[in-house]
């Protein structure tokens, strides 16, 4: 069985950092990028960012950009996600993915789509 | 970054019913266009993906059509475990966007 299991639930001050970590089982965890996807209540889907946990590479959302931090523990197959100057605006529901190859269009060109995702973690700057 | 526009925003279906969800993108974005099902307190679960390909296991009342800036999602006989948040995602390019959501509820 493959699974993400993310920490849990935080509630930090506006100008904390918050970490959130996400552990991959039952499949190869170098073999998907993990990608990183935060709800706010009552709202809709924003894509955070992805990290490769191969290579440790990364990619982030402009709207984040320079308060976060992707990074990975290949020891563990774990990654996390750290969020630095929270403030209200950052309480969501933070949920990790994985990212896999649906269907090839030719060789190196893929439909990607997040087939197994985290249960989420509550964060809830107050 | 493309844009991701949904309608409606929230509909009102009864069982049996079929129902149609469009997804409009600011720019071209091929077929590279992916539908997910989100559930009360639920992390989403992807149905569709490349327009128009069903993911392993989804039901096939679900189907996905279009390719350019305009596709739809299509349930064809609307089941009481369909009810829930739709939501579409480009993955044409970084960062991959998601509309704002359709909300199916029941009748």
């Amino acid at each position: 069985q493959i699974h993400l299991v993310q920490s849990g639930a935080e509630v930090k001050e506006p100008g904390a950092s918050v970490k959130i970590s996400c552990k991959a089982s039952g499949y190869t965890f170098t073999a998907y990028y993990i990608h990183w996807v935060r709800q706010a209540p009552g709202q809709g889907l924003e894509w955070i960012g992805f990290v490769n946990p191969s290579g440790g590479g990364t990619n982030y959302g402009q709207k984040l950009q320079g308060r976060l931090t992707m990074t990975r523990d290949m020891s563990t197959s774990t990654v996390y996600m750290e969020v630095s100057s929270l403030t209200s605006e950052d309480t969501a529901v933070y949920y990790c993915a994985r990212d896999v190859p649906l269907r090839m269009v030719n060789p190196g060109l893929s439909y990607y789509g997040m087939d197994v995702w985290g249960q989420g973690t509550t964060v809830i700057v107050s | 970054d493309i844009q991701m526009t949904q309608s409606p925003s929230s509909l009102s279906a009864s069982v049996g019913d079929r129902v149609i969800i469009t997804c409009r993108a600011s720019q071209s974005i091929s077929t590279y266009l992916n539908w997910y099902q989100q559930k009360p307190g639920k992390a989403p679960k992807v149905l569709i993906y490349a327009a128009s390909s069903l993911q392993s296991g989804v039901p096939s009342r679900f189907s996905g059509s279009g390719s350019g800036t305009d596709f739809t999602l299509t349930i064809s006989s609307l089941q009481p475990e369909d009810f829930a948040i739709y939501f579409c995602q480009q993955t044409y390019i970084f960062p991959r966007t998601f509309g704002q959501g359709t909300n199916l509820e029941i009748k």
